[in-house]
Order: structure tokens, then C-alpha cells, then sequence
């Protein structure tokens, strides 16, 4: 059962854009809201991290957007750059689990 | 200490054969997790220790599969008779205490096999 859902599944933005990417879940028991974001050949690793009784929360080029009533939230890379290409994962926190949505593959041309 | 640290990067296997990945974690970090993770998917959880105790295993997890973590520190993940639906990156994660979405998990660079 897929908790979950991020959209969309690949992303290609020009050098200086705006990436957005989209996840939504359906549990209401989720204590944070992170996205991971994973180079080939890497592990993820913790990119930024929102509570659910917040709705934005900015950290250099990144933004989360939370929407608690619609239960979505999503991931804004503003001025996106080359070096930005990767995997982003949104996922759902849940005591010591984190339940991932399925990534989303970006793409910065130049 | 540098991160979570990871043993073998990569490793091919005949079908039938056992393998047996190590993972050391952040030295202070009492939590330890596997996952594994396919192409173009989510990591998917696989086992969680809190110190030495291995406290959830996956459903999806068969009896070929098993875990250990001794003394709390390093861990092992062996795979049994290996099928070529195990060919996968196995990644090794660990956390302090608290909350894993404020926190995070580390992650390795992880294991990937191969079974042919």
C-alpha cells in the first residue's frame, strides 16, 4: 500500500529555472515530511525537512510547500543548477520509519 | 568518522550462492537500518536495530534473508541462496535517537549485487 505518491516521475528544467516537484500522502500520523535527494552511485542523503503544522520552510535555493488540509507538499529548487541533477525522494516520517515516495529523476540542462 | 561505511561496493554472485554485506554506521548512532533499492525506485525497508536488538523486520523480507548487530555496533546483512530477483543495492542507514524525519537517516554508498 502505497502511502506516498510523488509525481512527476522525470523532470527536465533549463539552467536558472524553477523545479517543483509534487507528493501527497494519506496518512494523517506522520510527524515530518523530508526529501532526500540521491547521485548515482550514492546513497540519499537529507536535503530539508518540514513539520505538518507549517507550510513553508525555505533553506537556501530549496522550498518545501506543505499543505495540511490536502494533505500535499512539494519540493521548489529556485535558480535550479547543472550540479541539482539527481534522484529527489519526498517520503513521510512515522516514529523511526520513513515510508518514500517512488523519486523523481531531474534533469538541469544547461 | 567519516559516515556510514559499506563492505563490499559491488558484488556478483552465481545463483544458489551466499553473500554477506557489512555495514559500520556513525559511531554515536544507536539506530541501524537496511533497505534495499531497485532502479527508479524508493529505498524499501528491509530491517531496523536499535542497538544490538533487532527490533522490525519486513514482511517482504524472506527466511533467506538475516540480520545481526552485534554489540551495537557494525552490522551484517546475509543473504542466502541467492535469487536473481535479489540483484539490487542493499543500503545501510543509521540515526541517532529521536526523530528519524527531523534527523534523518545517513546513508552508505551502498552494496550492489549482482546474481547471475
Amino acid at each position: 500500500q502505497q502511502q506516498v505518491k510523488q509525481s512527476p516521475q522525470s523532470l527536465i528544467v533549463q539552467k536558472g529555472g524553477i523545479s517543483i516537484i509534487n507528493c501527497a500522502y494519506e496518512n494523517t500520523a506522520f510527524d515530518y515530511f523530508p526529501w532526500y535527494q540521491q547521485f548515482p552511485g550514492k546513497g540519499p542523503a537529507l536535503l530539508i525537512a518540514i513539520r505538518p503544522d507549517v507550510s513553508e520552510k525555505k533553506e537556501g535555493r530549496f522550498t518545501i510547500s506543505f499543505n495540511k488540509s490536502a494533505k500535499q507538499f512539494s519540493l521548489h529548487i529556485m535558480d535550479s543548477q547543472p550540479g541539482d541533477s539527481a534522484t529527489y525522494f519526498c517520503a513521510a516520517s512515522r516514529n523511526y520509519q520513513l515510508i518514500w515516495g517512488a523519486g523523481t529523476k531531474l534533469i538541469i540542462k544547461p | 568518522d567519516t559516515g556510514v561505511s559499506q563492505n563490499p561496493r559491488h558484488k556478483i554472485t552465481k545463483r544458489g550462492q551466499n553473500v554477506t554485506f557489512r555495514c559500520d554506521p556513525i559511531s554515536e548512532h544507536n539506530r541501524l537500518y537496511w533497505y534495499r533499492q531497485t532502479l527508479g525506485q524508493g529505498p524499501e525497508f528491509l530491517t531496523y536495530f536499535q542497538n544490538e536488538a533487532q527490533l522490525e523486520k519486513s514482511r517482504l523480507l524472506s527466511d533467506r534473508f538475516s540480520a545481526e548487530r552485534p554489540k551495537g555496533s557494525f552490522s551484517t546483512l546475509e543473504i542466502q541462496r541467492t535469487e536473481q530477483g535479489d540483484s539490487a543495492m542493499y543500503l545501510c542507514a543509521s540515526s541517532p535517537t529521536g526523530s528519524i524525519g527531523l534527523y534523518g537517516y545517513t546513508f552508505g554508498s551502498g552494496t550492489r549485487l549482482t546474481v547471475v
